[in-house]
């Protein structure tokens, strides 16, 4: 069964750097989400991307974030300057699009646990 | 109007009994309702959906209650087993927008 992979399982950084998430979405996925889920808390959404451009991003996707598909298979989020609250999972999820315009299911990674210390 | 309010925040069942987790909604545009499951140290996936066509969906021990009117869909485990036990987010979304997810809910399921 296709699945969605992400990479690394867990990030360790210091803050103020930079780090990369990769998400590998299932193949012919159209709609590319990130979510990140604080310790206990509910999963949040950050950003939805289709068609190479970001569709709806959320307030805590500032200037600090960014996404891009960088070569039709792979979908990273980079943090530019890590702050200690930006330590969460970090789920990737992909949806294929019906031709009515609708979504379908968005299927989860297993997530990256980023610590920033 | 985002907001999705889900209850309870934890569940203890006994085995063979069953769990309900409620969910509200807000914003009358919402076409999709997923329940996801997820364990600990793993992602969401996804467990049953409705859409609000429907008044109920089941597959399998899971049950999908969906009311229209009072903006209120449920979730309903039969025979819940201790491989239950996990925590329940219901989420809500309109057309490929992102999901909203609701604050979970901790199921423990007891022999």
């Amino acid at each position: 069964e296709p699945e969605v992979t992400q990479t690394p399982s867990h990030q360790v950084t210091q803050m103020g750097q930079e780090v990369i998430l990769r998400c590998v979405p299932i193949s012919n996925h159209l709609y590319f989400y990130w979510y990140r889920q604080i310790l206990g808390q509910k999963v949040e959404f950050l950003v939805s991307f289709y068609n190479n451009e970001i569709s709806e991003k959320s307030e805590i996707f500032d200037d600090q974030f960014s996404v891009e598909r960088p070569d039709g298979s792979n979908f990273t989020l980079k943090i530019r300057s890590t702050k200690l609250e930006d330590s969460a999972m970090y789920f990737c999820a992909s949806s294929l699009i019906w031709t009515s315009g609708s979504a379908d299911e968005q299927f989860f990674g297993p997530g990256t646990r980023l610590t920033v210390l | 109007q985002q907001q999705v309010k889900q209850s309870p925040q934890s569940l203890i069942v006994q085995k063979g009994g069953i769990s309900i987790i409620n969910c509200a909604y807000e914003n009358t545009a919402f076409d999709y309702f997923p329940w996801y499951q997820q364990f600990p140290g793993k992602g969401p996936a996804l467990l049953i959906a409705i859409r609000p066509d429907v008044s109920e969906k089941k597959e399998g021990r899971f049950t999908i209650s969906f009311n229209k009117s009072a903006k209120q869909f449920s979730l309903h485990i039969m025979d819940s087993q201790p491989g239950d036990s996990a925590t329940y987010f219901c989420a809500a979304s309109k057309g490929t927008d992102k999901l909203i997810f609701g604050t979970g809910t901790r199921l423990q399921v007891f022999p």
